[in-house]
């Protein structure tokens, strides 16, 4: 089955710097890569997603660049201010035999953002 | 619209109680799914629904765990008997048709059995 493997665990930046995350993943047929968004106690938020057609997706300060034949993606944050402060999550999907996406998760990265 | 509703938001159980966590998806969404995230990671897929169908239980860790989403609308995780190590906190999303990509998920109901 699908394996995703994601680093840093852990990220400390100054604000106004720029963050990244890296993902990878194993399985060839995924086709489907969001990223979640978790702060403390609250529900994972999609912020940004990407399909296998597309190499790169931005959308205001942070963008999303995949790499199929090296099978990894990264979350790339710009200008990061002390409310990006959260965990966030990469995941990959593909249709199944049922039809439906299922989602395997990265670990997660903490990242914090210092004033 | 109101988003995935799920009680209770926290839950303390002694260990061998039975619990039972609800979830409300969106309304009109096809797809739930069940997610278990343990402490410091990510969830981790434990069942899917279409419909009232359920179409995929390879997650479920033991047969303690069951799930049920009878009229193809508020789905029920239940556990039997909970141990420590089901202690976590249990996320429910929805999607609108099964092929659609994104999930949308809920506040989650956090566990804790002593």
């Amino acid at each position: 089955g699908e394996n995703v493997e994601q680093h840093p665990s852990t990220l400390s930046v100054q604000e106004g710097d720029s963050a990244v995350i890296k993902c990878t993943y194993s399985d060839s047929a995924s086709n489907y890569f969001p990223w979640y968004k978790q702060e403390l106690g609250k529900r994972p938020q999609l912020i940004i997603d990407i399909r296998s057609n597309v190499g790169e997706k931005k959308d205001q300060r942070i963008a999303v660049t995949l790499n199929k034949t090296a099978k990894h993606f990264s979350l790339h944050i710009t200008e990061t201010q002390p409310e990006d402060s959260a965990v966030y999550f990469c995941a990959a999907s593909g249709l199944r035999h049922t039809g439906f996406q299922k989602l395997v998760f990265g670990t997660g990265t903490r990242l914090l953002v210092s004033p | 619209g109101a988003g995935v509703s799920q009680s209770p938001r926290y839950k303390v159980a002694k260990r061998g109680q039975d619990v039972a966590l609800r979830c409300d998806p969106i309304s009109g969404h096809v797809s739930l799914f069940w997610y278990q995230q343990a402490l410091g990671q990510g969830p981790e897929f434990l069942t899917y629904f279409q419909n009232e169908a359920q179409l995929d239980k390879s997650g479920l860790p033991s047969d303690r765990f069951f799930a049920e989403r009878p009229e193809g609308s508020v789905s029920t995780l239940k556990i039997q008997r909970t141990q420590q190590e089901d202690s976590a906190v249990y996320l429910c999303a929805s999607s609108l048709v099964p092929s659609q990509e994104t999930q949308y998920f809920g506040p989650g109901t956090r566990l804790l059995v002593l």
